[in-house]
């Protein structure tokens, strides 16, 4: 099946500052890769996720870049506010819909 | 429209009891999975339903069986519990790639 590696496992920045989180994967057939936030005690929600037709994707605050032949994808969160503080998974399809996902990385943002 | 749906919210078993966690989704949706999250594991997929009257192991389905009653429930029982299988247990549903989360039930196993 899929291996998906994600880092940092933990993320510290300053209020206003930028977050990035990377993510690699093994199966070269992988072709959705999706990223979700997941607050204490709630379930994981989708925030972005890239195709592999597509090089990156934006939406306000947050974006994903994908470079295929490096098998790797990363998030990047621009002027992060305390709301941004949570745990951020990775994955990446493999079998048609099926997902692997990250370990997860806790990023908390500090006022 | 509720999304989906899990019961119950928390759970305590005693060693080799069993039981069942259901699921429902009320989007029509075709493909259901049931997932169970570890501290610093990620999610990981215990069994999934591609549609309706099929279902397939992932990558830690032992100990596990499941149910895909109809387009709308999968259930996922335990049958002998071990404390190996304290966890949070998510089902989540999707009609193509994106997945839909329910809000997780919290299982504990003394």
């Amino acid at each position: 099946g899929e291996n998906v590696e994600q880092h940092p496992s933990t993320l510290s920045v300053q209020e206003g500052d930028s977050a990035v989180i990377k993510c690699t994967y093994s199966d070269s057939a992988s072709n959705y890769f999706p990223w979700y936030k997941q607050e204490l005690g709630k379930r994981p929600q989708l925030i972005i996720d890239i195709r592999s037709n597509v090089g990156e994707k934006k939406d306000q605050r947050i974006a994903v870049t994908l470079n295929k032949t490096a098998k790797h994808f990363s998030l990047h969160i621009t002027e992060t506010q305390p709301e941004d503080s949570a745990v951020y998974f990775c994955a990446a399809t493999f079998n048609d819909y099926k997902l692997s996902f990250g370990a997860g990385t806790t990023v908390t943002v500090r006022a | 429209n509720a999304g989906v749906t899990q019961t119950p919210k928390f759970q305590v078993l005693k060693t080799g009891q069993s039981m069942t966690l259901q699921c429902a989704q009320d989007m029509n949706h075709n493909s259901m999975y049931w997932y169970r999250q570890d501290p610093g594991m990620g999610l990981r997929l215990i069994y999934y339903s591609a549609s309706e009257g099929t279902t397939d192991k992932g990558e830690v389905p032992n100990g596990y069986n499941v149910s895909r009653l109809n387009k709308r429930e999968f259930s996922l029982r335990l049958e002998s519990a071990a404390p190996s299988q304290t966890s949070v247990y998510f089902c989540a549903s999707s009609e193509t790639t994106q997945q839909f989360f329910g809000p997780g039930t919290r299982l504990t196993v003394l």
